[in-house]
């Protein structure tokens, strides 16, 4: 059973440009959680999706930044006309219901 | 608003010692406690969860122990290792929202 997996792990994007970053769950995982970690910070909860349903978005910018989670595919974490305060390490995680387990993130830097 | 705290920030010790680390939240109602490494440049790795109802939980050389009332955890890692070098984290679960702590940062000296 292959872990969380995120793509790309490296994403370079220009400011005003869109930023799409990818989460496939472990198999058999219908919770889907995005973090985000800005240099020196701690994690921070964004949004909590099950399959097509944003349950809670609280920790989400309310502009921007949008999170889906398809009957089929990946979560989808996409941020529009990026700016350089939103570079950071996007991490997902996936959980069958109660422990999260973590992919290795995506590292966005806005140039 | 549940807020986590760990303390040291920091911790370097020699090859072999027995350490504690500390983690203390404001919020006692809490759905479950996890305890993650979390290596530089790297994701996050699980290593205990401690379910509400319960008071501790073990894994290898690693214990958890969890009072609710007081709203601390300790993870105790024992006869430390070079490769127990890391950022640690403990991070609570109420509702649908994960508290994570600012980590604390071991070194373990050869």
């Amino acid at each position: 059973n292959a872990g969380v997996m995120q793509n790309p792990r490296h994403l370079v994007r220009r400011r005003g440009q869109e930023a799409r970053l990818r989460c496939s769950p472990m198999k058999g995982h219908s919770h889907v959680y995005w973090y985000r970690q800005l240099p020196e910070e701690g994690l921070k909860f964004m949004v909590y999706l099950q399959k097509e349903n944003i349950i809670d978005e609280s920790g989400m910018p309310k502009e921007r930044f949008s999170a889906e989670f398809p009957k089929e595919g990946p979560s989808i974490l996409r941020i529009q006309q990026v700016v350089r305060g939103d570079s950071a390490a996007y991490f997902c995680a996936s959980s069958p219901k109660d422990e999260q387990f973590f992919g290795p993130g995506t590292r966005l830097t806005v140039l | 608003k549940q807020e986590v705290t760990q303390i040291p920030a920091a911790l370097s010790v020699p090859e072999g010692e027995n350490l504690v680390l500390n983690c203390s939240f404001t919020d006692s109602a809490i759905y479950n406690l996890q305890w993650f490494r979390q290596d530089p440049g790297k994701g996050l790795t699980s290593l205990l969860l401690i379910q509400s109802s319960q008071r501790e939980q073990t894994s290898g050389r690693l214990n958890a122990s969890l009072d609710k009332s007081s709203g601390r955890s300790t993870l105790y890692i024992a006869a430390s290792q070079p490769g127990d070098s890391a950022t640690y984290l403990c991070a609570v679960l109420n509702n649908n929202d994960m508290r994570f702590g600012a980590g604390t940062r071991l070194t373990v000296k050869p």
